[in-house]
């Protein structure tokens, strides 16, 4: 079975700054998608970047981007010029490809953005 | 972009009634959706995957004849916890999926079980 860990409980930022979340997950798997998904206190769960597996190159979106690095089967997040709207509960999730689609969540990283 | 949408948003009921959670895909069709619980501060466990047209396949703890599942449409997906006891309480939220890799979800459903 899949498995992912956050290990950070919770971080804070202030605003404009940079702060980087940590996620490992375990598969004995090749081919699977990695996201990061973000809950704000409205607890709308909101995509905020995705991973496929077989590309080497980081993803990224706008001030979000990720470190990939498959063999050490970890998936960090990199918010830069964070904003205050950016304080929010992020999950790392994982999904294999070919399968159920079944997303596997991480416990979350509760972000706060300091003005 | 694609829209989920779910119903009630808040419920209150006594213990021992049965209570409906709609999800709906609003501008797109989902053969697939999937029904997720979350706890206070907690992170989101996947109750079933709902496939329209035939039965939920629900994972593993998950009582099937307390959580009712019926994708009826490509549209719609609805849940039914019946027999409804205070440790129900939750946050129920869905997701629909858009394409093989990408879901969206719906923004909650609280019940309050009394």
């Amino acid at each position: 079975a899949q498995t992912v860990t956050q290990s950070q409980p919770e971080m804070s930022v202030q605003e404009a700054e940079t702060v980087t979340l940590s996620c490992t997950y375990d598969t004995s798997e090749n081919n699977y998608y990695l996201f990061w998904y973000k809950q704000p206190p409205s607890r709308q769960m909101i995509l905020v970047i995705r991973q496929e597996a077989y590309k080497q190159q980081n993803a990224t979106e706008n001030r979000f981007s990720v470190n990939f690095q498959k063999a050490a089967k970890s998936f960090s997040l990199k918010i830069s010029d964070s904003q205050l709207g950016d304080t929010a509960m992020y999950f790392c999730a994982f999904m294999l490809t070919g399968g159920s689609e079944k997303l596997v969540f991480g416990k979350g990283t509760k972000l706060t953005v300091n003005p | 972009g694609a829209v989920v949408s779910q119903h009630p948003s808040r419920v209150i009921c006594k213990s021992g009634t049965s209570v409906k959670i709609e999800c709906r895909s609003l501008d797109f069709q989902a053969t697939t959706m999937f029904w997720y619980r979350q706890f206070p501060k907690q992170s989101l466990m996947l109750m079933a995957t709902s496939n329209e047209g035939s039965k939920a396949t629900y994972e593993q703890g998950v009582e099937k004849d307390k959580f009712l599942i019926n994708h009826a449409s490509l549209t719609l997906s609805t849940l039914t916890v019946t027999s409804a006891h205070p440790e129900d309480s939750s946050f129920y939220i869905c997701s629909a999926r858009v394409t093989t890799d990408t879901q969206y979800f719906g923004p909650g459903t609280r019940l309050t079980v009394l």
